[in-house]
């Protein structure tokens, strides 16, 4: 799996969008990106994921550049709730499944 | 509709003591994992099971086993704990391997060996 650089922390005005960089420069055609939070030290939770293509869902949206080097995930309206680590992932689907390969994530701080 | 249990919660042990985890899920999944996370790392997968009777090694399977005997169940087993093994363990599932799918995760067990 293609390694993904994060940066270690980020905050955001509550309210405001929170825009949450990463680097996957050795992505490869056929591996996704999947983007992950974990609150408190709960288990994981699934946000989105995608090949190419933008992607949104209930949650939040995913932007993948051209190229696939590098992907953003947005929250739109973030909520002190959304105060988590946010992991990016690329990762191929194989027949073994969602063997996710976690690195440390970036900690979201959103602040009143 | 409870999804990924995992029991026990919290549990001590003493170094060389045995204990088994156990995962639960509700879901009809037939794909399961063990991860571990140490502070301040993220999560490493230890072993995975693809279907009812099979197990697969993942990353840092060393010092554990695991059984798959029901399609709901996947235990993950210390037959001599070690200090090392001090973790935070987390049980996901998902319904296949395939594109569309998530994985779910319980809300992990803290074991601590002394």
């Amino acid at each position: 799996d293609a390694k993904t650089t994060q940066p270690p922390s980020m905050d955001c005005a509550e309210g405001r969008a929170a825009n949450l960089p990463c680097n996957h420069s050795t992505i490869s055609g056929n591996e996704y990106v999947y983007w992950y939070r974990q609150i408190h030290s709960q288990g994981p939770q699934y946000i989105i994921h995608g090949l190419k293509n933008n992607e949104t869902n209930e949650m939040a949206s995913l932007i993948i550049t051209e190229d696939r080097k590098s992907s953003t995930l947005i929250l739109p309206h973030a909520t002190l709730r959304d105060t988590a680590v946010y992991y990016c992932i690329v990762t191929i689907l194989t027949g073994g499944g969602n063997k996710l390969t976690f690195g440390t994530g970036t900690q979201l701080k959103v602040e009143l | 509709n409870a999804g990924v249990t995992q029991t026990p919660k919290f549990r001590v042990l003493k170094t060389g003591q045995s204990m088994t985890l156990l995962c639960a899920q509700d879901m009809n999944h037939e794909y399961m994992y063990w991860y571990r996370q140490d502070p301040g790392m993220g999560l490493r997968l230890i072993h995975y099971s693809v279907g009812e009777g099979t197990t697969a090694k993942g990353e840092v399977p060393d010092g554990y086993n695991v059984s798959r005997l029901k399609k709901q169940n996947f235990l993950l087993g210390l037959e001599s704990a070690a200090p090392s093994q001090t973790s935070v363990y987390f049980c996901a599932s998902s319904y296949s391997g395939g594109v569309d799918t998530e994985a779910f995760f319980g809300q992990g067990t803290r074991l601590t060996v002394v």
